[in-house]
């Protein structure tokens, strides 16, 4: 069974400082990996993807991934309270359908 | 931006009854949607794919004749949760790829179901 595993937090971040999620995935043939913010009863929205072995960064974020460890990770530089949320890794293993984390809840701390 | 609007957000209703969930994309068309079911605390599970024009594609454990599809055009799918239980109590996502980009995933805005 593919899986897609994230510590559930809650991961508690001082406002300016840098805010570190991680997730492993089980299925090596999974090719494109994303991240996703959910705030509370609402749906998710997508922050970062990441396709190659490396970082990709956009404004504040940072993605990493590593695909012979299966791991990837998302960083967020100094991190505000609005960045506080429930963030979602997700894998794709080629056929669009996207298998889900369970989420890393993540405060900011003013 | 594409947009993916669904409805309604929230729904109320008595055990036994059927519920109606629509899932529209606003501003392009989309031959395929896919709708999620999420306990609270817990991960968005795939229930089905839904695509225009044909039968949808079930997940593994996930009833089809108590989770009906339809996606009879390209702006539309709807999912109707049939003879709703209390265990069936959760948020439901749809979900529509734009374009040939893995990364153009747009979700709709939820809905909340409690069944009584």
């Amino acid at each position: 069974q593919k899986e897609v595993e994230q510590n559930s937090g809650p991961l508690s971040v001082p406002e300016g400082a840098i805010a570190s999620l991680n997730c492993t995935y089980s299925d090596r043939g999974s090719q494109s990996f994303f991240w996703y913010r959910q705030y509370s009863g609402k749906s998710p929205e997508l922050i970062m993807f990441i396709y190659s072995n490396g970082d990709k960064e956009d404004g504040r974020f940072t993605a990493q991934l590593n695909k012979a460890s299966q791991y990837v990770s998302l960083l967020i530089r100094d991190s505000q309270p609005s960045d506080s949320a429930t963030y979602l890794c997700a894998v794709e293993a080629g056929n669009e359908k996207l298998t889900f984390g369970t989420g890393t809840r993540l405060t900011i701390i003013p | 931006g594409a947009v993916v609007s669904q409805h309604p957000s929230w729904v109320i209703c008595k055990s036994g009854t059927s519920v109606k969930i629509e899932c529209r994309s606003l501003d392009f068309q989309a031959t395929t949607m896919f709708w999620y079911r999420q306990f609270p605390k817990q991960s968005l599970m795939l229930m089905a794919t839904s695509n225009e024009g044909s039968k949808a594609t079930y997940e593994q454990g996930v009833e089809k004749d108590k989770f009906l599809i339809n996606h009879a055009s390209l702006t539309l799918s709807t999912l109707t949760v049939t003879s709703a239980h209390p265990e069936d109590s959760s948020f439901y996502i749809c979900s529509a790829p734009v374009g040939h980009g893995r990364e153009k995933l747009f979700f709709g805005s939820g809905t909340q179901l409690s069944v009584l």
